[in-house]
């Protein structure tokens, strides 16, 4: 059960794109389509933004995008705003029936 | 749609603790659900995941042994109960819901993510 990797940071400009990567193994990420993306502000509960690899929920922007090629997921954020500064986690479902999140990583919105 | 942590404590090392997370809103009988933690200034760690008839509990390696997960569909309540707390399990206690693409009376056909989260309790394992 060891961790999914994420990069620490990333930033980006009002309006650009920032892409966030998410780097597993072939037990969880390469060996699953349960991969999924949280959005937490400080202080906050983290809120679902992807699932599924790609999919997004009722009412999250589609300007956070989701995709996965073998051990690796990303997650894109496209048009960004101020608000979309927070951490952000990757998530896979695992062996034996359990879960592993990455580190987070923190986005800056310059 | 609303879960709300509680049990939340200072307790000494090698004690024990009970958390619990009360549903409203859903159909809680019908879903899976997740504890997750988070350190102060760390990352989310999921926990454990019980299955909506209280069968299926399984835990991260890290609490396999000293952490038990529960629920009572009756009261909407799903609990944590923890022993042997050691000063690394420190941390705000999430409970979270397991998204479903679908749902019957009494049962989901889960998505493996988390759409639902509670506020958190605050656990301190310290002398």
């Amino acid at each position: 059960q060891s961790a999914l990797t994420q990069p620490p940071s990333a930033s980006g400009s009002p309006g650009q794109s920032v892409t966030i990567s998410c780097t597993g193994a072939s037990s969880d990420i390469g060996g699953s389509n349960y991969v999924s993306w949280y959005q937490q502000h400080p202080g906050k509960a983290p809120k679902l933004i992807i699932y599924e690899v790609s999919k997004r929920p009722s009412g999250v922007s589609d300007r956070f995008s989701g995709s996965k090629s073998g051990n690796a997921a990303s997650l894109t954020v496209s048009g960004l705003q101020t608000e979309d500064e927070a951490e952000y986690y990757c998530n896979s479902f695992s062996g034996s029936n359990t879960w592993v999140f990455g580190g987070g990583t923190k986005l800056t919105v310059l | 749609v609303h879960l709300v942590e509680s049990g939340g404590a200072l307790v000494q090392p090698g004690g024990s603790l009970r958390l619990s997370c009360e549903a409203s809103g859903f159909t809680f009988g019908s879903y899976w659900m997740h504890w997750v933690r988070q350190a102060p200034g760390k990352g989310l760690v999921w926990v454990s995941r019980i299955k909506n008839d209280g069968s299926g509990a399984s835990y991260a390696d890290s609490v396999k042994g000293r952490f038990t997960i529960s629920r009572d569909n009756a009261k909407n309540t799903l609990y944590l109960q923890m022993n042997s707390l050691r000063v690394e399990d420190s941390a705000v206690y999430f409970c979270a819901r397991d998204l479903a693409l679908y749902c019957t009376p009494t049962s989901c056909y889960q998505l493996l993510a988390f759409d639902i989260w509670g506020r958190g309790t605050l656990v301190t394992v310290s002398s």
